[in-house]
């Protein structure tokens, strides 16, 4: 059962583009929503959050849009840049009164081309 | 501050051993997850230890286990390894941030092949 799913593997884009990549989840507990971007042969990175009381959220080249109704997040790379090609994960948890604990979307896989 | 440190970074082992893998959080930090990462799966919760107590668990059986030592290091075991238990193990050091959550800092994982 996958709560948070990623529908695109990959996604191709030149440099000075937008990256738009894409999120959905089916738990309606998640009330908080992180990106992260990897690297081969390294751990993630955090990229970006946006709490459900939002419905953007902006941090440089990077914004997530939020869509709770439609239990849908987007993130937005603007310009696109060639160190940006990795793999992005999505992320969602749900507030607990101790603990913490991500469910992640499969990632999906980014090459900006010069 | 240093980073999360994850120790080995590779590893091989037959089918049937046991492996034990070691993080070593940011300093300060008391809270640690461990998740698996699989080609197939994507990154998957296994467990969450707090002044050295576990106070979460993913849906892994029994074979993974872990536990996290008074200066907050976490170590996790495999027992019994299967060909399908070859996978990135991730350490993750939590920390609330200031959003009020926990914001989570990955190590650069263990690689791990069972053969």
């Amino acid at each position: 059962d996958q709560q948070v799913k990623q529908n695109s593997p990959s996604l191709s884009v030149q440099e000075g583009r937008i990256s738009i990549l894409n999120c959905d989840y089916t738990n309606s507990m998640f009330d908080y929503f992180l990106w992260y971007k990897k690297y081969p042969a390294e751990g993630p990175t955090f990229l970006i959050s946006i709490s459900s009381i939002k419905d953007k959220n902006e941090d440089g080249r990077f914004t997530v849009f939020l869509n709770k109704s439609a239990k849908h997040l987007s993130l937005h790379i603007v310009p696109s840049q060639p160190g940006d090609s990795a793999v992005y994960f999505c992320a969602a948890s749900a507030f607990q009164a101790a603990g913490n604990k991500l469910t992640f979307g499969g990632g999906t896989r980014v090459l900006v081309k010069p | 501050k240093a980073g999360v440190t994850q120790t080995p970074r590779y590893l091989i082992k037959t089918r049937g051993q046991q492996v034990t893998l070691s993080c070593s959080p940011i300093s300060g930090h008391r809270s640690v997850s461990w998740y698996q990462q699989t080609p197939g799966q994507g990154l998957q919760f296994l467990f969450e230890y707090f002044s050295e107590t576990q106070r979460n668990k993913g849906n892994f059986p029994g074979r993974f286990s872990g536990r996290q030592f008074s200066n907050s290091r976490s170590e996790m075991n495999v027992s019994t390894l299967e060909l399908g238990d070859s996978a990135l193990y991730l350490c993750a050091s939590n920390d609330i941030g200031t959003s009020g959550r926990y914001e989570q800092y990955f190590g650069p994982g263990t690689r791990l092949t069972v053969t």
